[in-house]
């Protein structure tokens, strides 16, 4: 159980474009899913926490109007890199957590992301 | 100062080793801790978790909490190959509030 899945795996773009990737909870109803950044032997560095039908809730110094993220539903989280640049690059992973068992975390797989 | 502190490593042991993974937090508030296991280019992945003091076993995997020093540990039995990945610690001040990561340490288990 617990399963949380993210799409696409790997996206390689080019710089001043826009990529979504999806996260979703497969086999339980995520009151709250997290997204992350990794980058190289680094640990995770949290960038927003959202609430089903509510807005996100952005760590200081993340830009809101470049990370858009949309938890539109209990399974589903998107988080949208727009206008990418080579910076950007890194390793975005999601997490979810449920109502019944709160303090947990349940991450995805991940998703790399390189920007041309 | 960092609220958790983790070792980063690398640490290479031989197979069948006892391996010991430890993290240091400044947050006494912390009731909830966590260790989850990173393969390379994967998500993390949690292997045990434990509510405020005490040592919690599952097979060759033991945690230990010991509150009164801010010190968590990860115990592995008889190492394997497989146990190859970067371990990270994570805590939290109670249900609905925000998790603190370690920077992780990176095991190798060597055949």
């Amino acid at each position: 159980g617990a399963v949380v899945s993210q799409h696409p795996s790997r996206v390689i773009c080019k710089s001043g474009t826009s990529v979504k990737i999806e996260c979703r909870s497969l086999d339980f109803q995520a009151t709250t899913m997290f997204w992350y950044r990794q980058f190289p032997k680094q640990s995770l560095m949290l960038m927003a926490t959202s609430n089903e039908g509510s807005k996100a809730t952005y760590e200081q110094g993340v830009e809101k109007d470049k990370f858009l993220i949309n938890h539109a539903s209990l399974t589903l989280s998107t988080l949208t890199v727009t206008s990418a640049h080579p910076e950007d690059s890194s390793f975005y992973i999601c997490s979810a957590r449920t109502a019944f068992l709160a303090v947990t975390q349940y991450f995805g797989p991940g998703t790399r992301l390189t920007v041309l | 100062q960092k609220e958790v502190e983790q070792d980063p490593g690398p640490l290479s042991v031989p197979e069948g080793a006892i391996v010991s993974l430890n993290c240091t937090y400044s947050n006494s508030a912390f009731q909830y801790f966590m260790w989850y296991r990173q393969y390379s280019r994967k998500g993390p992945e949690l292997l045990m978790y434990t509510y405020s003091s005490g040592n919690k076993e599952d097979g060759r995997f033991t945690a230990q909490v010991d509150k009164s020093s801010k010190y968590i540990s990860l115990f592995i039995r008889d190492s394997q190959p497989s146990d190859s990945a970067t371990y990270l610690c994570a805590m939290s001040a109670g249900t609905g509030n925000q998790f603190y990561f370690g920077t992780g340490t990176s095991l190798t288990v060597i055949p």
